[in-house]
């Protein structure tokens, strides 16, 4: 069965703090994706990656920045919290076409 | 931005009556699908359509395609309280391997 699988469900952190969010995938998809949702807002895409150590900027990417050093893992970082990066995140994979998503990850930052 | 937007927001409907959402996408796409949200959850995906067809079923939903107009609709029939969720139309942009998501429809089916 398909399964991405992002390192935690809720997470709390501070103003100013680096933050990490986890993705990993195991279906051997070039395709990874972040994405944030807000409500009224939609998902927006962050960033997105087709290969290891490729990325490209989505349409929100200030505050943010990914690696992929293995091509199960797609990381997100939020090198400095701020309270407007409270969210909900989404990883996702795909091969072509259908996207398969983990569960989110609600951040909040205080 | 590349976001698609859907129509309405919200949707509140009796058990055993149809749904019926639209998605509105701005540019020229290779395929166009849907998925669905329950709440607090990741997305599962529901159903694709192809840039050169024009309608698509898969059980109880139905999807139409027009690209002349740059949009799409999803119809649930006979809904049912487990349909209640939140259902999104995603665009592939012929331009590269990113999906870009609507902005939602949030559908409640009442017992």
């Amino acid at each position: 069965d398909v399964k991405v699988t992002q390192s935690s469900r809720y997470l709390v952190k501070r103003t100013g703090e680096k933050v990490f969010l986890e993705c990993v995938q195991d279906m051997d998809h070039e395709n990874m994706f972040w994405y944030r949702q807000d409500p009224g807002l939609g998902l927006r895409l962050i960033y997105f990656s087709y290969d290891v150590k490729m990325k490209e900027k989505g349409d929100i990417p200030e505050g943010y920045s990914v690696s992929r050093e293995k091509k199960e893992r797609f990381s997100l970082i939020l090198e400095s919290a701020s309270t407007n990066q409270t969210s909900m995140y989404l990883c996702a994979s795909s091969l072509q076409i259908e996207a398969f998503f983990g569960q989110g990850t609600r951040l909040t930052v205080v | 931005s590349q976001q698609g937007e859907e129509d309405p927001q919200a949707l509140s409907i009796q058990e055993g009556e149809n749904a019926t959402m639209n998605c509105s996408y701005k540019t020229s796409i290779n395929n166009l699908q849907w998925y669905r949200q329950n709440s607090g959850r990741g997305l599962v995906h529901l159903i694709l359509i192809r840039s050169n067809e024009r309608e698509k079923h898969s059980g109880r939903l139905r999807v139409t395609l027009d690209t002349s107009k740059k949009s799409s609709s999803l119809l649930i029939t006979a809904s049912r309280a487990a349909d209640t969720a939140s259902y999104f139309c995603a665009t592939d942009p012929n331009t590269g391997n990113q999906f870009y998501f609507g902005t939602g429809t949030s559908l409640t089916v009442i017992p």
